[in-house]
């Protein structure tokens, strides 16, 4: 059984970069053939999408994130990231990593795993 | 981008009654990029539908869904207490992927 876990700060002041990080593990193989994501939940609000990584390399994004997120991935160590830069109040959220797809390519969201979210707070 | 709205934003239905929740995309969307998903506090959320219509692993057969085009269903043919939970739909078409407000089933 496929097991995904976030880990990283969960404080972050205004202006600073976020960084987190998620670990995959069991039945970790074909990494590669998989879309590796990051969602978002701010309080109150609905499940958003950062961006995912396929392939360790191609990247997408939400528009509304492309100029402040960096996704990238090292299957070596199976895992994958998130920087986030210039952080404010708004990117208060459980952050959760995902695996979409299905070792096809074709299909990027079909998240049937996620990691238990790791909550982030920005504040002074 | 692909919009996708989903109503009512609240559904309070008795065990064993019928759900139904919508989604409706901006633009018609490819058969297969429709997926449905239950969140319940303080869990992850987990994938019920994708594909508008294949169960995912382990999803009880109550939950269906169906649909074509711009809007899509999501059925709970027999309400269980444990189905109270937050039901996000979500489309991947063209490699951006959004999700819906959220419909909150209560029961």
């Amino acid at each position: 059984q496929l097991h995904l876990e976030e880990s990283g700060p969960g404080l972050a002041k205004p202006s600073e970069t976020l960084s987190l990080t998620c670990t995959v593990s069991g039945a970790a193989d074909n990494i590669g053939t998989y879309y590796w994501g990051w969602i978002r939940q701010s309080p109150g609000k609905a499940l958003e999408w950062i961006g995912s990584v396929y392939n360790s390399g191609i990247t997408f994004y939400n528009p509304s994130f492309k100029s402040r997120a960096t996704i990238s991935a090292d299957t070596s160590k199976s895992q994958f990231f998130l920087q986030l830069s210039s952080v404010t109040v708004a990117d208060t959220a459980v952050y959760y990593c995902v695996r979409g797809g299905d070792g096809s390519a074709v299909f990027m969201g079909r998240l049937a795993y996620w990691g238990q979210g790791t909550l982030v707070l920005v504040s002074s | 981008e692909v919009v996708v709205t989903q109503s009512p934003a609240t559904l309070s239905l008795s065990p064993g009654e019928r759900a139904t929740l919508s989604c409706r995309a901006s633009q018609s969307l490819t058969t297969e990029y429709l997926s449905w998903y239950q969140h319940k506090p303080g869990q992850a959320p987990r994938l019920l539908v994708y594909g508008i219509s294949t169960r995912a692993t382990g999803v009880p057969d109550r939950f269906s869904g169906s649909g074509s085009g711009r809007d899509f269903t999501l059925t709970i043919s027999s309400l269980q207490p444990e189905d109270s939970a937050l039901y996000y739909c979500q489309q991947d078409y063209n490699f951006v992927l959004t999700f819906g407000g959220g419909t909150k089933v209560e029961i």
